[in-house]
């Protein structure tokens, strides 16, 4: 059984650009959810996806955005990067069909730098 | 708005020394409540699941406990020693799967 990764692990970019980020769920697992912790703080929901559709979204503006494939991997597109966008963005991977008892498991994160 | 939070913010203890850590959430209406370790820079690692329906829950030298009307949790590590130095998160999952987490306390073990 595979666990949550992410790719890439670390990256820096500059204000106004865009940045993807790629999360492949646990083997098994259909819901992916990501979340954005900055530095010294707990992680902040952004949006969930189930079925290739967002079914859940945080306090985020419409420039993060996200995709769902058909093998439940996920994308994070974050669009006109600000400076307070630098944080660790975990994705987290669970059971649709456990409904909402089910655990979340985390990946490892991309720590992204905006310069 | 749930809001969960954690006190103390850090901890630091002699080796051997059993922690306490407290978790406190404003919403009782969760589906479960769950313990992670953090390590510097590093993803989240699960620790421990309660279900609202639980009491506590026991892994090794963790235990978890659950008061769901009072709206707390405590985490308990019996013996500590330095490699459970970590930040430790607790978040609590209402509708929606989503998860709400505190600010994590973070533990240090002196040698």
């Amino acid at each position: 059984e595979t666990g949550v990764t992410q790719s890439p692990t670390h990256l820096i970019k500059t204000r106004g650009q865009q940045v993807t980020l790629r999360c492949s769920s646990q083997s098994g697992h259909n819901t992916v959810s990501w979340y954005q912790q900055a530095l010294g703080q707990g992680p902040q929901f952004i949006f969930q996806y189930y079925r290739e559709e967002e079914n859940g979204r945080g306090n985020f503006p419409p420039r993060f955005s996200g995709l769902q494939f058909p093998n439940y991997s996920s994308e994070l597109n974050v669009n006109a990067l600000e400076l307070d966008d630098s944080a660790l963005y975990l994705c987290a991977s669970s059971d649709a069909g456990l409904a909402n008892t089910g655990e979340l498991f985390f990946g490892e994160g991309s720590r992204l730098t905006v310069l | 708005k749930q809001e969960v939070t954690q006190i103390p913010a850090a901890l630091s203890v002699p080796e051997g020394e059993n922690l306490v850590l407290n978790c406190s959430f404003t919403d009782s209406a969760i589906y479960n409540l769950q313990w992670f370790r953090q390590d510097p820079g590093k993803g989240l690692t699960s620790l421990l699941l309660i279900q609202s329906s639980q009491r506590e829950q026991t892994s090794g030298r963790l235990n978890a406990s659950l008061d769901k009307s009072s709206g707390r949790s405590t985490l308990y590590i019996a013996a500590s020693q330095p490699g459970d130095s970590a930040t430790y998160l607790c978040a609590v999952k209402a509708a929606g799967n989503k998860l709400t987490f505190g600010g994590g306390t973070r533990v240090l073990v002196k040698p």
